[in-house]
């Protein structure tokens, strides 16, 4: 089946920094991918979708300068987090669908952010 | 707002027994419905999805869901739970054609052996 990979796995980094995590499509390409966000015992919530050639699309809420996403290629979306704080220490994951964006996606495995 | 909710947050059960997770949400327009499972320590993967057709569709594991469009419901069901089952389930509607999904707040199965 369709992979999806992230990179890191896990982070730990100072207030202040900022975070790059990258997800990848191995096995297919994707012209949009998805960046949610998961706290513990929580649900996924879509915090915006990333378009290959574009600006990414934010959800309500969503600060744009905060969480940067860039669409280098068919393959690979990344997620920023500028001048991390410890509130946004969280679970990140993304999923890209390897053909119509209402079909089925996959996931990859998440990232998980600890901001000291 | 659109919104997703499960009513059923942690579920124990014993081997054999049957399961129903239930899911309604909120949104007049068209939607595509899935249910998502997340075994401990790994991804989400899909267990069955609903775009149209059929209202009863089966997905893997023994698992299926029906969509009753006028209770706004997509309820998960299997007939006899194995101890492999023990996970996270979450309920997700994609608004549209979106690609966007909103997902339930998630149930955690706990199957005894």
């Amino acid at each position: 089946g369709a992979v999806v990979s992230q990179h890191p796995s896990r982070v730990i980094c100072k207030s202040g920094t900022s975070v790059k995590i990258e997800c990848r499509s191995l096995d297919f390409q994707a012209t949009t991918m998805f960046w949610y966000r998961q706290f513990p015992k929580q649900s996924l919530m879509l915090m915006a979708t990333s378009n290959e050639g574009s600006k990414a699309t934010y959800e309500q809420g969503v600060e744009k300068d905060k969480f940067l996403i860039n669409h280098a290629s068919l393959t690979l979306s990344t997620l920023t987090v500028t001048s991390a704080h410890p509130e946004d220490s969280s679970f990140y994951i993304c999923s890209a669908p390897p053909g119509l964006v209402q079909e089925t996606q996959y996931f990859g495995p998440g990232t998980r952010l600890l901001v000291l | 707002a659109q919104s997703v909710s499960q009513h059923n947050h942690h579920v124990i059960l014993s081997e054999a027994a049957s399961l129903e997770l239930g899911c309604n949400y909120s949104y007049g327009g068209t939607v595509n419905l899935f249910w998502y499972v997340q075994y401990p320590g790994q991804h989400l993967q899909l267990l069955l999805k609903y775009f149209s057709g059929d209202p009863l569709v089966k997905g893997i594991k023994g698992f299926e869901a029906e969509f009753i469009k006028s209770k706004f419901s997509f309820n998960l069901r299997k007939p006899s739970v194995q101890w492999s089952d023990t996970a996270e389930y979450f309920c997700a509607v994609m608004r549209g054609n979106t690609g966007k999904l909103i997902f339930g707040q998630g149930t955690t199965l706990q199957v005894k052996p």
